[in-house]
């Protein structure tokens, strides 16, 4: 069974930082592409980042230059690291398998 | 203008059909495009339903009943999932997408509403 489970949300200030995290099982995340998806609260859904399963990645232009994705296949876990946050950035961060699996979220607040 | 739009809600009766469009820009044409469509109940994380480009390229979620369907319109620039016989539990956002220039684009999302 396909199960992704995000962590790493939090309450963080403007200009902070933040690593998300999210912990796949059920398949390996180096035959996978996966992507981090966000939702800001009462918005609609607004891509953030993918990375392929050979590797490449690719970004919204709303987070190019501040976010990184990552992965580490020895843990089988997806990372975003976000960096220079502002307040367009709180919303509810969802880790997506293809297209077709979503994680539960995770929030991330920023807020002085 | 943006790349996709929906309508921002819909009614329909319980046992009915519902019809929910996604609007490509004028200068992408639906023709080109694998439309994705996602259904996110309240307090719950979207969850796949379908992926259509033609009646011979698409694909139904896993465990998604084949009340859901999809369609494209080419005169009106658009991708339709159809949802026949309508149920309470169909009570929720929907959002379409594409894959365009290396990026997922949603779109703005149909509050569907069963009364």
């Amino acid at each position: 069974e396909v199960q992704l489970v995000e962590s790493g949300g939090n309450l963080v200030q403007p200009g902070g930082s933040l690593r998300l995290s999210c912990a796949a099982s059920g398949f390996s995340v180096s035959n996978n592409f996966m992507s981090w998806v966000r939702q800001a609260p009462g918005k609609a859904l607004d891509w953030v980042s993918v990375i392929y399963g050979g590797g490449g990645t690719d970004y919204a232009d709303a987070v190019k230059d501040r976010f990184t994705i990552s992965r580490d296949i020895s843990k089988n876990t997806v990372f975003l690291q976000m960096n220079n946050l502002g307040a367009e950035d709180t919303a509810v961060y969802y880790c997506v398998r293809a297209m077709s699996d979503w994680g539960q979220g995770t929030l991330v607040t920023v807020s002085s | 203008q943006a790349v996709l739009t929906q309508p921002s809600s819909l009614s329909a009766s319980p046992g009915a059909s519902a019809s929910l469009t996604c609007t490509l820009r004028s200068d992408i044409n639906v023709i080109t495009f694998h439309i994705y469509w996602f259904q996110q109940r309240p307090g719950s994380p979207p969850q796949y339903l379908l992926k259509y480009n033609s009646d011979s390229d698409k694909e139904l979620g896993s465990g998604v009943p084949s009340r859901f369907s999809g369609s494209k319109d080419a005169s009106a620039n658009a991708g339709i999932l159809l949802i026949s016989g309508l149920q309470s539990d169909d009570e929720a956002d929907y959002y379409c997408m594409i894959w365009r220039n290396s990026a997922w684009v949603f779109g703005g999302g149909t509050k569907l509403t069963v009364l």
